[in-house]
Order: C-alpha cells, then structure tokens, then sequence
C-alpha cells in the first residue's frame, strides 16, 4: 500500500542533542510537509518542499531545518532541541495542484521528547 | 480571536448515538473544509473533504458547511466505540496551489461507550 512512513516513532534526546526525524512516501506527491503538535493543540505547520523548493513558515524557529534529497524522502533536523520542542512531528504529503492539493495524506509521526 | 476555534471537549457518548463536532473559523477566505480523524499516538488520516458550502455524505459521516455562518459541522450517526478518536476539522484558502496551509482546530477528543 502507497504510504508515509516516519522513523523513529519515538525518540528520546538530551536537551541540546541533535536529532533527525526521517519522513518517506511512496505516494509519489510532490509536496512534503513538516507540521509539529503539542498535546492538546493544533497541528502547526513548520515547512514544506514544493519537489526541491523550501518554503520555510515565518514563525518557524531557525533551530529547525529540513532536507529533501530526492522525491521519496524527508528529514527534520532539531539542531539544538529545547525542553518546549517535545511534540509529535508529522510528515505529510501532498499533490501540487488542483482539488488534490489541499488534501494531505500524514505519516504516524514521531514522538520526540527532550530530557 | 484564533482563526479556527474547536471545542476540545472531551464528548463521551454511548454506543448508537449521533454525534455532532463542530468548528467556527474567522477567514471569510476559507473555500476548502477537511475533517481529519486521529487515533492516540496515530498521525490524522482524512474522513471527509467538502469544497465550499453545503453538506456530504459518506456512510455515517455527514459534513456540513455554512460558510454565511462560518461554522461547519461533523455529523456521526449511529456512533460506534471504533469512533472514539480525535476529530480535527481543517480548512484552507482559495488557492489551488500547494503550500497554502491548512489551518487545523484544536481537535475535538470523542470517547464512544458500549
């Protein structure tokens, strides 16, 4: 089944210890997404490639960044993680155009949480 | 006033009785309403999408937009203890064009009884 896979699952890190999230489709859509969730609140959208275009959310922290190699997959790098960056990191993609575009197909996410 | 406001409840009903979520948003812009479901520790899968206003139906889901009002609605009917989940109502702009950010509710967290 054509799918979003996010690893690891979960993820534990000392405060200010890198950590990369990985993100793959096999859906074969052009658009990756990057969304954090805080319990109890909203998904908040951090980024999104458009195939190799970055678009970066303004209020997204520059402790965050992202990397896109090829088509199928997707990193989340948190080059510094703080105690308020524990979340849920989603992965989502999506098709460029049309009706499509709006809908989001998201992966299991990864649990991070910082000691 | 947030753009998108959902009361997050929690809603706990029996088995067999019809629900209804809903989301009130602010951005008259909005064209595009999606309501996500997400089960503990998942990531949101889509349960039903509706372009502009009006209502959709699908099994026992029915979404339902009034975009005069700004209020959009999820209807279950005949509620099952499988549906006891989180319901995120979603919405976006005009574009046709990736990237335009979908605007997510808090989430509205249902817990179904048998």
């Amino acid at each position: 089944d054509a799918m979003v896979i996010q690893n690891p699952r979960y993820q534990v890190t000392q405060f200010g210890k890198p950590v990369t999230l990985s993100c793959s489709q096999t859906l074969n859509h052009n658009v990756m997404y990057w969304y954090q969730q805080k319990s109890s609140q909203a998904p908040k959208l951090l980024f999104h490639y458009y195939d190799k275009d970055f678009n970066n959310e303004a209020d997204t922290p520059d402790n965050f960044q992202s990397r896109r190699p090829n088509t199928s997959f997707c990193f989340l790098d948190i080059r510094s993680p703080g105690l308020g960056d524990a979340a849920m990191y989603l992965c989502a993609t999506g098709m460029g155009e049309g009706l499509g575009a709006n809908v989001l197909t998201f992966g299991a996410g990864s649990r991070l949480t910082v000691l | 006033q947030k753009e998108v406001e959902q009361d997050p409840g929690p809603l706990s009903v029996p088995e067999g009785a019809i629900v209804s979520l809903n989301c009130t948003y602010s951005n008259s812009a909005f064209q595009y309403f999606m309501w996500y479901r997400q089960y503990s520790r998942k990531g949101p899968e889509l349960l039903m999408y509706t372009y502009s206003s009006g209502n959709k139906e699908d099994g026992r889901f029915t979404a339902q937009v009034d975009k005069s009002s700004k209020y959009i609605s999820l209807f279950i009917r005949d509620s099952q203890p499988s549906d006891s989940a989180t319901y995120l109502c979603a919405m976006s702009g005009g574009s046709r064009q990736a990237g335009t950010a979908l605007i997510f509710g808090k989430g509205t967290t249902l817990s179904v009884s048998s």
